[in-house]
């Protein structure tokens, strides 16, 4: 089955700042990987998501995903931080259907 | 407006007492799920629908049960027989297993 682990439980950056938060999967096959966002006591917004070709995934609000299958990492980037950002995030991964799996989570704190 | 709703947002209820939480979506949607979600543990599927009057278990089903009587509805029932309840539960709908749509969350205390 697969699995997914994200090793930072919490992340702090200055506003402005570049931001990359690191996602290892483990997956026998070709893996479906996502990336979503939770703000406090909400529910979950889907950020962006890789299935197949360019393993560079542009998504909302400025973030990318870079794929590579050589480290089984997903990890999620941003060039310039904002205030807004400040959130939960969470990596998954499915291959089959109704499987999805999701990491524990990594919580984001902005500076100003 | 298309969307997922939870209610209540917060639910407070006394140990042994069976609970029903409420999940509806207008998206059309053909699958539904449930989650339970414990600070830094993410999301467990709990329960899924991927049509009406059918659903499957997810990893941690024991002391939960649900319905899919309608294709806009499907409630969760946290029995007694639950040894921790105490938890954020989500909903989420998707016409392709792969990209799901989560409501607010509803947040259930046991005491």
């Amino acid at each position: 089955a697969q699995s997914v682990t994200q090793p930072d439980i919490h992340i702090t950056v200055s506003e402005g700042a570049s931001l990359e938060l690191r996602c290892n999967y483990s997956y026998g096959a070709t893996p479906y990987l996502f990336w979503y966002v939770q703000s406090p006591g909400q529910g979950l917004q889907l950020l962006l998501k890789y299935f197949s070709g360019d393993t560079l995934v542009q998504g909302i609000k400025g973030f990318e995903a870079e794929f590579k299958r050589s480290q089984s990492s997903f990890n999620l980037r941003k060039p310039s931080v904002h205030w807004s950002d400040a959130a939960e995030y969470f990596c998954a991964v499915g291959g089959n259907n109704n499987d999805m799996r999701f990491g524990a989570g990594t919580r984001l704190t902005v500076k100003p | 407006d298309g969307g997922i709703t939870q209610s209540p947002k917060y639910l407070f209820r006394k140990e042994g007492q069976n609970v029903t939480l409420s999940c509806e979506q207008n998206l059309n949607h053909d699958a539904m799920y449930w989650y339970r979600q414990d600070p830094g543990q993410g999301l467990r599927l709990i329960y899924y629908s991927q049509i009406v009057n059918d659903f499957q278990k997810g990893d941690i089903a024991e002391g939960y049960s649900v319905s899919r009587e309608k294709k806009e509805s499907f409630p969760l029932t946290v029995t007694s027989a639950q040894k921790n309840p105490t938890a954020f539960y989500l909903c989420a709908s998707s016409r392709n297993w792969y990209e799901q749509y989560f409501g607010p969350g509803t947040r259930l205390t046991v005491t």
